[in-house]
């Protein structure tokens, strides 16, 4: 139990176009779901995070207009990066937590390579 | 503010042999505290957790934890290493529950000799 898949596992564009990533909860309903980014040999580095049915909340420092949540069900957020710029180029991994709230649980990832 | 502090960026250890990843946090209550196992390439997997109760916590592929308030610790160990255990271990702190943010720690990359 408590699967949370990422799609796409790796994504390549061209600078200036957005890019979604999906994040969704196989077997249970998240409640809230959060949005990390992390560089190469580095540690987590929380984003966002969102309730469903309700806006997300940003760390400081992140461009709510550059990168979009939406939280819309329960077992469902997506992530895009819009007008993406090379500096944009990471791994970003997503967790989900269910009504207890007790545990996160992560998703795979999404290398993201922006040319 | 809480904080987590994984002193250990690499350590090598030799297959077979015991292993002990240390953990420090800084929290002004009880503390969550979590371990994590990272493969190349991959999201987080849950080692084990400790919320309450046993301060002595067991999780999967062997692993376990001890929690010792006294010292704000949260050690990760492992008696016998497998060369599959090769991976980066984040240990990471959360408030009264996992729902709200998590604080990670640098992460320790554990390499395995044959």
């Amino acid at each position: 139990g408590a699967v949370v898949s990422q799609h796409p596992s790796w994504v390549i564009c061209k600078s200036g176009t957005s890019v979604k990533i999906e994040c969704r909860s196989l077997d249970f309903q998240a409640t809230t779901m959060f949005w990390y980014r992390q560089f190469p040999k580095q540690s987590l580095m929380l984003m966002a995070t969102s309730n469903e049915g309700s806006k997300a909340t940003y760390e400081q420092g992140v461009e709510k207009d550059k990168f979009l949540i939406n939280h819309a069900s329960l077992t469902l957020s997506t992530l895009t990066v819009t007008s993406a710029h090379p500096e944009d180029s990471s791994f970003y991994i997503c967790s989900a937590s269910d009504v207890n709230q007790e545990t996160q649980y992560f998703g795979p990832g999404t290398r993201l390579l922006v040319l | 503010a809480q904080s987590v502090t994984q002193p250990d960026i690499h350590i090598t250890v030799s297959e077979g042999a015991s292993l002990e990843l240390r953990c420090n946090y800084s929290y002004g209550a009880t503390p969550y505290l979590f371990w994590y196992v990272q493969s190349p390439g991959q999201g987080l997997q849950l080692l084990l957790k400790y919320f309450s109760g046993d301060t002595l916590v067991q999780g999967i592929k062997g692993f376990e934890a001890e929690f010792k308030r006294s010292q704000s610790s949260f050690n990760l160990r492992k008696p016998s290493v497998h060369w599959s255990d090769a991976a980066e271990y984040f240990c990471a702190v959360g408030a009264s529950n996992a729902g709200n943010m998590l604080t990670f720690g640098g992460g320790t990359r554990l390499m395995v000799k044959p």
